[in-house]
């Protein structure tokens, strides 16, 4: 059984380059999130999938940033023009479908985005 | 909208237990999580609880809720060094939203 996987792991670019994250959910996951979490503070939602619709965008998802998830499988995250405040850890997650508890949200290990 | 707090820090020693408290703001009905990172890496899931519960209890893990204070606390049960790691607690209102609101976490250092 294999966990949420994200690649790469480490990513360092320079200001204004773009840059794509992946991430692979658990198989049979329908639902698929990410969140971005800064040095010392807790994860922030941006956005959220159910198969291949994304149904929840946060606010802090600006018009630099694009999420996807094309076949409602894996998911890919764009950040274009980077600027030094997206440096932070990119988090993915996914759920089974249905409500209440099966609904949990299991994590991957991160992409950590450092802007140079 | 929806606002967890935490405190930032606990150091406990080893086999002592360890209680972690959260206090969160959303008045709806909702789901609340703790999750634990370690250093570099993602979130694991340690156990959950919805808020028509009192308390659920998992091996070393017992999660108490006030739902009236909106007060929910992690005790961990005989503290291992191995339990040193970021603490976080989550909800999620039981609106059809899907979108966790976090703490900012609580650090456990646990002294040998």
């Amino acid at each position: 059984d294999t966990g949420v996987s994200q690649d790469p792991r480490h990513k360092i670019t320079k200001r204004g380059q773009n840059v794509t994250f992946r991430c692979d959910p658990i198989s049979e996951h329908n639902r698929l999130y990410w969140y971005r979490q800064t040095l010392g503070q807790g994860p922030e939602f941006l956005t959220y999938f159910q198969n291949e619709a994304q149904l929840e965008k946060s606010r802090l998802l600006s018009d630099r940033f694009s999420a996807e998830r094309p076949k409602g499988s894996f998911s890919t995250l764009e950040i274009q023009r980077t600027e030094q405040g997206d440096s932070a850890m990119y988090l993915c997650a996914s759920s089974p479908s249905g409500g209440g508890y099966t609904d949990t949200q299991y994590f991957g290990p991160g992409t950590r985005l450092t802007v140079l | 909208g929806e606002d967890v707090e935490q405190s930032l820090f606990l150091s406990v020693r080893e086999g002592d237990s360890s209680v972690i408290n959260c206090t969160y703001t959303d008045s709806s009905s909702t789901y609340l999580y703790w999750y634990k990172q370690e250093p570099g890496a993602g979130l694991q899931l340690l156990t959950y609880i919805f808020s028509n519960m009192d308390m659920k209890q998992d091996q070393r893990l017992t999660v108490l809720l006030n739902k009236k204070d909106k007060h929910l606390s992690l005790r961990i049960a005989d503290t291992q060094t191995g339990d040193s790691a970021i603490y976080f607690c989550a909800e999620r209102p039981d609106t059809g939203r899907r979108a966790l609101t976090f703490g900012s976490g609580t650090r456990l250092q646990v002294q040998p």
